[in-house]
């Protein structure tokens, strides 16, 4: 069964970098997103994009933020000054219709020092 | 917030046992979905119900759905230690939203 891949799997980066986290959706897929997960914490959305441009963010994905599809492959999410706030599991996912089930990927653990 | 609780935020019962979990939201809602999320792990789709439905099975799954409620609950029966896990309600609502929104998780652990 396709799936989605993340990575890398666990980023470790100094406060104040700029990080890029990558992902591979699922090859037919149309919608792409992008989640965090706080440790303990509920699974939070940041953003959405189709057609090559977001669709929908949430207040966390500041201008600090930005997701790029450069090809027809992958899909990233750059963090340019991170913060020790910035700090959790980051996943990807994608579906086909916005409301129809959301394929994740295992996450990048991001851990700003 | 457009989530609410869920309900228990930890279940701990013998294999065999059916777990019940259970979903509050707070504003009207398209579809309702359910995900596992192993320790570690991402998150994988159970089942999804759609707010014209009031329940769905899927192997050892059912999904219940009461609008007028706004409440939902996840029942696995015959339940095995391959379930621990946590377990996720979403809601995806209809106005434009392209999003799920999380409930904070019930944290299941089945003893063998």
């Amino acid at each position: 069964e396709p799936e989605v891949t993340q990575t890398p799997s666990h980023q470790v980066t100094q406060m104040g970098q700029e990080v890029i986290l990558r992902c591979v959706p699922i090859s037919n897929h149309l919608y792409f997103y992008w989640y965090r997960q706080i440790l303990g914490q509920k699974v939070e959305f940041l953003v959405s994009f189709y057609n090559n441009e977001i669709s929908e963010k949430s207040e966390i994905f500041d201008d600090q933020f930005s997701v790029e599809r450069p090809d027809g492959s992958n899909f990233t999410l750059k963090i340019r000054s991170t913060k020790l706030e910035d700090s959790a599991m980051y996943f990807c996912a994608s579906s086909l219709p916005p409301g129809e089930p959301q394929h994740f990927g295992d996450g990048t653990r991001l851990s700003i020092l | 917030s457009q989530q609410g609780e869920e309900d228990p935020q930890a279940l701990s019962i013998q294999e065999g046992e059916n777990a019940t979990m259970n979903c509050s939201y707070k504003t009207s809602i398209n579809n309702l979905q359910w995900y596992r999320q192993n320790s570690g792990r991402g998150l994988v789709h159970l089942i999804l119900i759609r707010s014209n439905e009031r329940e769905k099975h899927s192997g050892r799954l059912r999904v219940t759905l009461d609008t007028s409620k706004k409440s939902s609950s996840l029942l696995i029966t015959a339940s095995r230690a391959a379930d621990t896990a946590s377990y996720f309600c979403a809601t995806f609502y209809p106005q434009g939203a392209q999003k799920l929104v999380f409930g904070q998780g019930t944290r299941l652990t089945i003893n063998p």
